[in-house]
This record gives structure tokens, sequence and C-alpha cells, in this order.
């Protein structure tokens, strides 16, 4: 069955750039119908959407987030990638990426920690 | 975009029914029959449990159903057990390619 694993670096500088990887198995990334995602967690806190990417490269993203997120698709490695710059401790949170279709996610992955600090 | 408005808790005794609502404005959940909800267990990925409103993912019990008033949308979860006793989420797509989450909700099961 389709499976979402997310990878990078636990730990960022403030100012710097998050960099984040989400390798897709048992599916190709380049079905059509559905987009590919993200969504954070803030330790104790809600769920955010951070923004989409359709295989073609097509991106949305959370008009609160946009100066600062990009998403990237390489179809070839089945991966889709988040960069999000200028980060600050607000950005520490549990970073999910999933499978996404307009109003829902569907399989997550199990989420990686990601804190910003010096 | 603010996130959809949900109750910070609510409780329920095993065998009862719970009800969580879900708020938003004419901009997402009023405009559009795209409401999701997702179950967090500690530590765990979310879980999808109910999309578009009302459909049920193959695999998730029927004692879950969703349905949607105006701008409100609400989870029901009938034959409440222990396993239940976890935070839910709502979700609704808001229209240009955008998505909002609501705040969460935790149930706890008493």
């Amino acid at each position: 069955q389709l499976q979402l694993q997310e990878s990078g670096p636990g730990l960022v500088k403030p100012s710097e750039t998050l960099s984040l990887t989400c390798t897709v198995s048992g599916g190709s990334i380049s079905s059509s119908s559905y987009y590919w995602g993200w969504i954070r967690q803030p330790p104790g806190k809600g769920l955010e959407w951070i923004g989409s990417i359709y295989y073609s490269g097509s991106t949305y993203y959370n008009p609160s987030l946009k100066s600062r997120v990009t998403i990237s698709v390489d179809t070839s490695k089945n991966q889709f990638s988040l960069k999000l710059s200028s980060v600050t401790a607000a950005d520490t949170a549990v970073y999910y990426c999933a499978r996404h279709v307009p109003d829902w996610f569907d399989p997550w992955g199990q989420g990686t920690l990601v804190t910003v600090s010096s | 975009q603010s996130a959809l408005t949900q109750p910070a808790s609510v409780s329920g005794s095993p065998g009862q029914s719970i009800t969580i609502s879900c708020t938003g404005t004419s901009s997402d959940v009023g405009s559009y029959n795209l409401v999701s909800w997702y179950q967090q267990h500690p530590g765990k990925a979310p879980k999808l449990m109910i999309y578009e409103v009302s459909k049920r993912p193959s695999g998730v019990s029927n004692r879950f159903s969703g349905s949607k008033s105006g701008n409100t949308a609400s989870l029901t979860i009938s034959g409440l057990q222990a396993e239940d006793e976890a935070d839910y989420y709502c979700c609704s797509y808001a229209g240009s390619s955008n998505v909002v989450f609501g705040g969460g909700t935790k149930l706890t099961v008493l």
C-alpha cells in the first residue's frame, strides 16, 4: 500500500532554511488526481497546512507562509520536498507529508520533529 | 484564512454518543462539501476518518459519521469506546486550492 516517509535534519538554526524530503513508496507520485502536501504541528498545538504540489509542478501554499515556502517534486525519485526559509522558534514542529485530494489527506507519513534552535 | 472553530474538549461515557462541531465561514465549510475529519492518538500521525463531509474510508468503523449544516460541520461518534479517546481535527477546502484545519478537540472517554 502507499507509504510516505519524511526525512531531513532535526535541528535548524534560526534564520536558516529548513529542508525536508518526502519519499513515496507503493505507488507513483505521478498519479493523476492527487496532490502531495506538507502539514505541520507545533508541540501541543493543532495542525497547519503548509502547501501542496501536483506532479506536474503546480504548487499551492498557505497564504500565511507563502513568502517563505517552496515545494518541489522529483518524479524520477518519487519524492517531493519542502523548503522553509528564515525560520524562527515558531517554526519548531512535527512536519508531516501526505497525499492530498482537495479536502482530505491520506495516508500520512509518520512525521519528523524539526527544532529551530541555535 | 482563519482556523476552523472546534470545542477544545468533549467527553462521554462508554456506549454513549458524542458530537464534535467544526464552525467555519461561507468561504470554506459553507461553500463546499469538502470537509474531512482526522483522529490523532498521542505521538501518532493523524488518521483520516471522514471525507467529503460524510464518507467513510475503507476500514473506518461505521460508528463514525459526519454531517454539515450551513457553515458548521459535525462528527458524531456512536457507541463510544475507550480506543476512541484521541484528538480530532476537522479540515475544509477553502477555495483557490487552499485548505484550513480546525484547532482540534480532545475527546475523553470517561
